[in-house]
């Protein structure tokens, strides 16, 4: 049973491109949760979908930012053009049911903007 | 909303000692979850041990204990006998326990250096 599958690993993007993050979770999960980690810092929470939902979008940048968690396939984390900002690590997790205290993460997605 | 607190940016054992990595949080709900979760260089988030607030027995995972102080707000985690695999950045993070959307509230985060 493979485990939450984030890609790409690295991301490198040039200042006003889009970025696109992909998160599978793990087989049978239909909640998913995007962090984001500035360096040197611990995780924030970003987005929570469930299945061609969004559940609570309350920690995503008003602007520029958006998610999202169709019927089929994985889990995307999209970011038009990008700033310096926005380099960080960018977790994905996934849980069997909704509130349960075992979310399983992803290796994240190191995006760099140059 | 919520906060959680670690007030050790660094710190550093020789193996096989004992080390306690502080927490302190800050919330007005009664009825939450706390987490220590481990990143080693891979970056992988690993969860270490978790501790319901309803529940005043501390919790034990081998090597791996916790000393919650529920009045105090405080979430201290003990790792005994530390190995060089402990070495890692360790998260200690926030949970209300609610129906439907939850989402964890992560401290700074400590980096354990474990030296042979």
């Amino acid at each position: 049973n493979a485990g939450v599958m984030q890609n790409p690993r690295h991301l490198v993007r040039r200042r006003g491109q889009e970025a696109r993050l992909r998160c599978s979770p793990m087989k049978g999960h239909s909640h998913v949760y995007w962090y984001r980690q500035l360096p040197e810092e611990g995780l924030k929470f970003m987005v929570y979908l469930q299945k061609e939902n969004i559940i609570d979008e309350s920690g995503m940048p008003k602007e520029r930012f958006s998610a999202e968690f169709p019927k089929e396939g994985p889990s995307i984390l999209r970011i038009q053009q990008v700033v310096r900002g926005d380099s960080a690590a960018y977790f994905c997790a996934s849980s069997l049911l909704p509130g349960n205290t075992e979310a399983f993460f992803g290796q994240g997605t190191r995006l760099t903007v140059v | 909303a919520q906060t959680v607190t670690q007030s050790q940016p660094e710190m550093s054992v020789q193996e096989a000692e004992t080390v306690t990595l502080s927490c302190t949080y800050d919330t007005s709900e009664s009825n939450y979850y706390l987490f220590w979760y481990k990143q080693p260089p891979s970056r992988q988030m690993i969860l270490v041990i978790r501790q319901e607030a309803y529940k005043q027995q501390n919790a034990t995972e081998n090597r791996f204990s916790v000393n919650f102080q529920k009045a105090a707000k405080s979430f201290s985690l003990k790792i005994s006998d530390s190995q060089l695999g402990d070495t890692a950045m360790y998260f200690c993070a926030f949970m209300k326990r609610i129906q439907g959307a939850q989402k964890l509230v992560f401290g700074q985060g400590t980096r354990l250096t474990i030296n042979p």
